[in-house]
């Protein structure tokens, strides 16, 4: 069965610069989630989209940014990035439902 | 979404044994899941039960609930090296990002 892609897998950018995530959700599915885990943290709800518009917001910074597009997949922008935000960043997708597929993750590292 | 609190955090146990895992939380809920995260790679969803339910299995997985004590359980029987993770218990969903506790972190020794 077709689970969520999450692309790139893995990502260095420089302090200060700007990375975009992208995530695929599982076909047919609606609602698109991202979450950010820190090293040695749980994992922390960022934002989420029913339907192309924001559903749900979490602790992202103002510093993040995202959008679900037409066909459904999504992307994370983040700007002036921080040390601070070298972290494992999941996305999720579900179909109006309570159940959340994760995807396998990428891994941000900030230099 | 509602932050489950699993209990203990660590757990220490030998393949082929038994692995119990708790979790309480404060407030009614309409379900409350269950998800597993291997060392740094994604969440797998384990299992759902419903606020009108008290027991379900899957496979070597039972969970049960009980919405009196605000608690619920996961036993996963004659566990192997593979299990060895973090495990979380959730409620909430829709629309809502979920809310991780610290999860219980599981380890089989071979």
């Amino acid at each position: 069965a077709a689970g969520v892609i999450q692309s790139p897998r893995h990502l260095i950018k420089e302090k200060r610069e700007t990375a975009t995530l992208k995530c695929y959700p599982i076909p047919r599915h609606d609602t698109v989630y991202w979450y950010q885990q820190g090293p040695g943290q749980d994992p922390q709800f960022l934002i989420s989209f029913y339907e192309k518009m924001q559903s749900d917001k979490g602790s992202i910074p103002d510093r993040f940014s995202a959008q679900q597009f037409s066909d459904y997949h999504s992307e994370l922008n983040m700007s002036s990035l921080e040390l601070g935000d070298s972290a494992l960043y999941f996305c999720a997708s579900s179909l109006s439902s309570d159940t959340q597929y994760f995807g396998p993750g990428t891994r941000l590292t900030v230099l | 979404s509602q932050q489950g609190e699993e209990d203990p955090q660590a757990l220490s146990i030998q393949e082929g044994e038994n692995a119990t895992m708790n979790c309480s939380y404060k407030t009614s809920i309409n379900n409350l899941q269950w998800y597993r995260q291997n060392s740094g790679r994604g969440l797998v969803h384990l299992i759902l039960i419903r606020s009108n339910e008290r027991e379900k299995h899957s496979g070597r997985l039972r969970v049960t609930l009980d919405t009196s004590k605000k608690s619920s359980s996961l036993l996963i029987t004659a566990s192997r090296a593979a299990d060895t993770a973090s495990y979380f218990c959730v409620s909430g969903g829709g629309a809502d990002g979920l809310t991780f506790g610290k999860g219980t972190h599981l380890i089989i020794q071979p």
